[in-house]
């Protein structure tokens, strides 16, 4: 039963420094998504994909890139890590385009870049 | 500024009084979902509404999706304290550039105390 899993849970960046996110999905979801979660700000989209090779940027996608070569996966990618991007990021996955379908939220990645 | 507007930001009240959370746009949407979100986690779906005018409940939880699709309410009778918890509406965008694009309201923290 592991739905949306994000990897990792935790992280420390410095300033400067690249890393990948993780998003795994074991329902056969054909949309993903990258959120970013602020105070006061609500979660904010930063890329999303609507099937395995495609990937569309949301509201907030500059520093980050994304990659979807497997339909379970989604990688949210910081190249070079600003402290702008301490932030908690959130994985989503649906179903199908369909207008009632929910979507799946994964436990947070805490990033912290110092 | 967010594609959603949510009020109030903030909400407090005593156990068995009543609440409404609001939640409004500019755009249309093809459907809207309620989200609650507890600490440390993602947030979880409560309900999605498709149709202009469609009311839904969920035991005291009562949902509305405005006439024109582009705003919703969500009221809560005689709240308990398991409702506390930050509120979260989603609208789903079908257009020729947004499709599938799920954007999320900053939200409501509401706080029911005994």
């Amino acid at each position: 039963n592991a739905g949306v899993t994000q990897t990792p849970k935790f992280r420390v960046l410095k300033t400067g420094q690249s890393m990948t996110l993780l998003c795994a999905q074991d329902m056969n979801h054909e949309y993903m998504y990258w959120y970013r979660q602020d105070p006061g700000m609500g979660l904010r989209l930063i890329h999303y994909s609507v099937g395995e090779g495609t990937t569309a940027k949301g509201e907030v996608p500059d520093g980050y890139n994304v990659s979807r070569l497997k339909k379970q996966n989604f990688l949210l990618g910081l190249e070079s890590a600003a402290p702008s991007q301490t932030s908690v990021y959130f994985c989503a996955s649906s179903y199908s385009p369909g207008l009632a379908t929910e979507a799946f939220f994964g436990q947070g990645t805490r990033l912290t870049v110092v | 500024t967010q594609l959603l507007e949510q009020s109030p930001q903030f909400l407090s009240i005593q156990e068995g009084e009543n609440l409404t959370v609001y939640c409004n746009s500019s755009s249309v949407f093809s459907s809207l979902q309620w989200y609650r979100q507890e600490p440390g986690e993602g947030p979880v779906l409560l309900v999605t509404v498709v149709t202009g005018g469609e009311v839904k409940k969920l035991k005291r939880l009562t949902f509305q999706f405005g006439d024109a699709r582009k705003d919703s309410s969500l009221h809560i009778t005689a709240a308990q304290p398991g409702d506390t918890g930050l509120y979260l509406c989603a609208g789903l965008l079908m257009t020729t550039d947004s499709w599938g694009k799920l954007q999320f309201g900053a939200g409501t923290q509401v706080v029911v105390t005994p």
